[in-house]
């Protein structure tokens, strides 16, 4: 799996978009950027995933830059329930183990 | 989706005695995983649970410290052995389905050995 590189922190306020950005530069051309985030207590949950095109689904939207090396998880409308540990995986669709970095701590403030 | 849960919830246990953890998913699953979350770190992988056959574990665990068990499609458990304090985490399990992207996680349960 291509190693990623995400801040550690990053506080936004509620009702804002929340940017996370993530760095993939060795990723190769079958892995795919997954989203995990984990909330306080639970255990970690699917957000997005994609290859090379945009991605929206209801929770977030994915932007992956033209080259791959890098990609920006966009949270819309930021909420307090979004405070969480945001995770980004390169790995290819075929390979099922996860493998969790640091994570970029979100904070959401009222 | 996929629904997990996992018992118990959270644990307190003297060291040198063991743990089984059990993991019930509420439909049927391709592979399971277990993974370790040390306080205030992030996710690390201990196996893949393949049903009918032994556990694939990753490098730093071994069977006798982490044997699993996985009889059917739905449903697997973890035992930590012999536990010391420093096996005092969060255990989650995962689930997800061949040709699928989302893997699905249980809450986890809190383990403290003293």
């Amino acid at each position: 799996d291509a190693k990623t590189t995400q801040p550690p922190s990053m506080d936004c306020a509620e009702g804002r978009a929340a940017n996370l950005p993530c760095n993939h530069s060795t990723i190769s051309g079958n892995e795919y950027v997954y989203w995990y985030r984990q909330i306080h207590s639970q255990g970690p949950q699917y957000i997005i995933h994609g290859l090379k095109n945009n991605e929206t689904n209801e929770m977030a939207s994915l932007i992956i830059t033209e080259d791959r090396k890098s990609s920006t998880l966009i949270l819309p409308h930021a909420t307090l329930r979004d405070t969480a540990v945001y995770y980004c995986i390169a790995k290819s669709s075929n390979d099922y183990k996860l493998s969790f970095g640091a994570g970029t701590t979100v904070t959401v403030r009222a | 989706s996929a629904v997990i849960s996992q018992k118990p919830s959270r644990d307190i246990c003297q060291r040198g005695t063991s743990l089984t953890i059990q993991c019930q998913v509420d439909s049927q699953v391709t592979m399971m995983f277990w993974y370790r979350q040390q306080p205030g770190q992030s996710l690390t992988l201990i196996a893949t649970a393949n049903q009918g056959s032994e556990a694939t574990y990753e490098s730093g665990f071994v069977i006798d410290k982490f044997p699993i068990s996985r009889p059917n499609l739905t449903f697997s458990t973890l035992t930590v052995s012999n536990m010391s304090p420093e096996d005092s985490s969060i255990y989650l399990c995962s689930a997800t389905r061949t040709g699928t992207h989302e893997q699905y996680f249980g809450p986890g349960t809190r383990l403290t050995v003293t």
